[in-house]
């Protein structure tokens, strides 16, 4: 695709539903993350895929945090028994990071509110 | 770790007036990037610099990195409207992830 789309755009979830953000990364991009933005806040990191191979996961705030990306493309990041302090904007990047430092393009992100 | 620290926090300037943000690193800087964000949105690349004393131009807006490489400047001249929204500094961090400062909220007055 011309872009990294995310999807839904809005999540309203009410405290202990399960949710599932998708991300569909740019054709041919071999790396993929997933960043949490919190209100007035810079991204920060959750888990890093370099094809289907999660090699980073340092940044998921609890187990009731999961991504996978099954088949080295499209990523679902699925977060259980959702809290009211896990209301943030997701982002999902792309790059072409295993061919040396290069910029990672964003989504437009799903802004989650946990009510 | 690396951490990363954008000044200001927050910037109102005159439309036609320039600015300065600057980005400053615990670490030595290998990649820094700079994005721009738009409020509710994803992030755009602007620039990325990886050199020492090394620094681009795209139309108004100038990035450099310091010899020492610990430190970013994003230099905006003649600002307009357009140019409002948050900057994004972010570096190359152990484990092919990048890690970003808290951003530079920047408005501009008509």
């Amino acid at each position: 695709g011309a872009g990294v789309s995310q999807s839904p755009r809005y999540k309203v979830a009410k405290r202990g539903q399960d949710v599932a953000l998708r991300c569909d990364p740019i054709s041919g991009h071999v790396s993929l993350f997933w960043y949490q933005q919190a209100l007035g806040q810079g991204p920060e990191f959750l888990t890093y895929f370099q094809n289907e191979a999660q090699l980073d996961k340092s940044g998921l705030p609890s187990d009731r945090f999961f991504a996978e990306r099954p088949e080295g493309s499209v990523s679902t990041l699925k977060i259980q028994r959702t809290q009211q302090e896990d209301s943030a904007v997701y982002l999902c990047a792309s790059s072409h990071r295993d061919r040396g430092r290069t910029e990672a393009f964003f989504g437009q992100g799903t802004r989650l509110t946990v009510v | 770790s690396q951490e990363l620290e954008q000044s200001p926090q927050s910037l109102i300037v005159q439309e036609g007036k320039n600015l300065t943000i600057n980005c400053t690193s615990s670490k030595t800087l290998y990649g820094l990037y700079w994005y721009k964000q738009k409020y509710g949105e994803g992030l755009i690349f602007l620039m990325m610099l990886q050199k020492g004393g090394e620094e681009k131009s795209h139309e108004k807006i100038t990035a450099k990195l310091d010899e020492k490489k610990q430190q970013s400047s994003l230099h905006i001249t003649a600002s307009q409207p357009s140019h409002a929204g948050i900057y994004l500094c972010g570096a190359d961090s152990p484990g092919d992830k990048i890690i970003f400062g808290k951003g530079t909220r920047l408005h501009i007055l008509p």
